[in-house]
């Protein structure tokens, strides 16, 4: 397995446009969350999902952050319209059990810099 | 006070140092997982642990329940070792299953 892929590795966009970032968990897990990390935050969960159902939102930051799960093999996290606070790295995680009771998985992480 | 804390926050070593990262939480966890980050790297999950002792290679982590503290030892350290560590929690909570809390990391430097 190829493990939970993310694109793009790198993003750089101005302040008011709009971001998608995607995630490809490993195939056969069925838990799906997003982080975000920031020096001053450290890691902060945004949002899960358990079996393609958001379950938990409550660390989405605002209404300008949403997230989809489609199917159980892609998940996108959108940020419009952008600003420069949102400038982090988004790791994307996997796991197979409600709420990753069993180990995670985590992608490599997008870096965002929003300009 | 945060509900994971991390001590040291910066550690440097030189290369072959024991070395010792601890964690301390204050809630009620169903596991506790040690993380490793490269620089500009990803994250990848060292351990996962809920009693004891677990190994592997020249990594060690161990937890006391009881006393809320998780401790990652490092072995013959090496500069490849260099990272930061986090130390997170799995948490239950009734209606959404489980979830991680994170520290702040160690940033471990180990010099040649």
């Amino acid at each position: 397995d190829a493990g939970v892929i993310q694109s793009p590795r790198h993003e750089v966009t101005e302040m008011g446009q709009e971001v998608t970032l995607r995630c490809k968990p490993i195939s056969g897990h069925n838990s799906l969350f997003w982080y975000r990390q920031t020096m001053m935050r450290g890691l902060e969960l945004l949002i899960y999902f358990n079996n393609n159902v958001p379950i938990d939102d409550s660390g989405m930051p605002e209404d300008r952050f949403s997230a989809k799960m489609p199917n159980a093999s892609f998940s996108t996290l959108k940020i419009q319209p952008s600003e420069p606070r949102d400038s982090a790295v988004y790791f994307c995680a996997s796991s197979f059990g409600l709420g990753g009771a069993y180990g995670y998985t985590f992608g490599s992480g997008t870096r965002l810099t929003v300009v | 006070k945060n509900e994971v804390e991390q001590s040291p926050q910066n550690l440097t070593a030189q290369e072959g140092e024991f070395i010792t990262i601890n964690c301390s939480y204050s809630v009620g966890i169903s596991a506790l997982h040690w993380l490793q980050q490269h620089p500009g790297g990803g994250i990848v999950s060292l351990f996962m642990l809920s009693s004891g002792k677990k190994k592997h290679g020249r990594l060690i982590a161990t937890i006391n329940i009881q006393e809320k503290h998780s401790s990652l030892h490092i072995t013959a350290s090496h500069p490849r070792d260099s990272a930061v560590y986090i130390c997170a929690v799995l948490r239950e909570f009734e209606t959404s299953g489980s979830r991680l809390t994170f520290g702040e990391g160690t940033q471990l430097t180990v010099n040649p």
